[in-house]
């Protein structure tokens, strides 16, 4: 089968760094992207990893090791506005079909 | 700006009515997809199309079929629903194999 783990739930304090990890079993793989969903609104995009290493992109950064099938979603300097969902979600195959985590929510607290 | 729209963000509808869900993009995406989002399920994807009128079976189709009769367009058909197609239903669109999704607002969807 095919599954991506991720935390449920992660509580923060602002102004604090939050690691939120995805480890994946996909019977094929092209890369690791990240969304981020607000209550009530649409998922958004924030990374995409293809090749192992870090890619930082402002406060966000994402991480992929693709020998261990992990990755993580670091967050820095965390505001309140960071409270939302956070979906991993793997690329297995051509046309760009995601295979996406249950999501991990994040509340961030003063 | 792209922009994926979705006909409506709330229906109801009855045990086994025939439903149609539409989605617009306005950015000449060549693949489109239609997903359902559970709470702690994640979103599923149910079809995609990566070109008019070819589409794929995604990985939940079972009660749902899909039509794309022009390129900004990809529809989402319940051909008899039921209770548990309840749920919120997210459509986006991508420029091609490579690139990010961009997501619609949803339509959440309860059938009585």
């Amino acid at each position: 089968g095919q599954s991506l783990e991720q935390p449920s739930e992660v509580t923060a304090v602002e102004g604090a760094i939050v690691q939120i990890n995805c480890t994946y079993q996909t019977s094929g793989f092209y890369g690791l992207s990240w969304y981020q969903q607000h209550d009530g609104g649409a998922p958004t995009f924030l990374s995409y990893n293809a090749l192992d290493g870090l890619e930082e992109t402002g406060r966000f950064s994402s991480f992929l090791s693709r020998s261990d099938s992990y990755g993580y979603l670091l967050l820095q300097e965390l505001q309140m506005k960071d409270s939302a969902s956070y979906f991993c979600a793997v690329r297995s195959g051509g046309y760009n079909k995601l295979i996406f985590g249950a999501g991990t929510r994040l509340a961030v607290h003063p | 700006d792209v922009k994926v729209t979705q006909s409506s963000r709330y229906l109801v509808k009855r045990t086994g009515e025939k439903v149609f869900l539409e989605c617009v993009q306005d950015m000449d995406h060549e693949n489109m997809f239609w997903y359902r989002q559970d709470p702690g399920l994640g979103l599923r994807l149910i079809y995609f199309s990566y070109d008019v009128k070819m589409k794929e079976k995604g990985d939940i189709p079972e009660g749902y079929s899909v039509s794309r009769e022009k390129k900004e367009r990809f529809s989402l058909i319940l051909e008899s629903a039921s209770t548990n197609q309840t749920s919120m239903y997210l459509c986006a669109s991508s420029l091609n194999r490579d690139t990010e999704q961009f997501f619609g607002p949803g339509t959440r969807l309860t059938v009585l």
